[in-house]
């Protein structure tokens, strides 16, 4: 099984280009999130989704937005990149919550705005 | 406000015992994960505990005290491949993951 997959791997931007981010799961879970890892902070969580259709501000939703019109893919959509958005993206899925929280990741995507 | 801490860096020799300690203060509790993240690649899940008590699996165990809003990570038989970083993240009253900024745990022969 692929699990979860981001696209792109890698990319570089210039301020004020935009991009989209693809992750797409093969688990059937109903809940999907993007988070951004920088050096020294724990994983802040972007947008979120509890289902197809569904999106949900997370703690850092400023200069992202995110779709999710198939419950196996959620993008993340950056309109105007800027210097402070270089960061690891994380997407990641999970059945539920509480004990069915765990969190399934796909392997990042390294974004470096210029 | 919502915090969790843990150390932010550890060392330990190849064969012996560490334990990484996660303190937090959050709006209320729904479980504490653990996860492993090696340098370069995802996060993985490690362990989940809900209740207070030791939870073994294997060579990791991990350890709950709500009540003073602390949990460990015991690695045993430490190998080369643990060299990671561990991730302490706490689900809060509304469901919500609040992260650690984890441990980068080192492994010396």
């Amino acid at each position: 099984n692929a699990g979860v997959t981001q696209t792109p791997k890698f990319r570089v931007l210039k301020t004020g280009q935009s991009m989209t981010l693809l992750c797409a799961q093969d688990m059937n879970h109903e809940y999907m999130y993007w988070y951004r890892q920088d050096p020294g902070m724990g994983l802040r969580l972007i947008h979120y989704s509890v289902g197809e259709g569904t999106t949900a501000k997370g703690e850092v939703p400023d200069g992202y937005n995110v779709s999710r019109l198939k419950k196996q893919n959620f993008l993340l959509g950056l309109e105007s990149a800027a210097p402070s958005q270089t960061s690891v993206y994380f997407c990641a899925s999970s059945t539920g919550q509480g004990a069915s929280g765990e969190l399934f990741f796909g392997e990042g995507s390294r974004l470096t705005v210029l | 406000g919502q915090n969790i801490d843990q150390p932010t860096e550890m060392t330990a020799t190849e064969g012996a015992i560490v334990q990484i300690n996660c303190t937090y203060q959050t709006s209320g509790f729904n479980g504490l994960f653990w996860y492993q993240q090696h340098a370069g690649e995802a996060p993985t899940f490690l362990s989940y505990n809900v209740l207070d008590g030791l939870e073994e699996k294997g060579r990791f165990s991990s350890f709950l005290s709500r009540s003073k809003g602390y949990s460990y990570l015991l690695l045993k038989e430490l190998q080369m491949k643990d060299s990671a970083s561990y991730l302490c993240a706490v689900m809060d009253s509304n469901y919500q993951l609040i992260w650690g900024a984890g441990t980068k745990l080192i492994i010396k022969p």
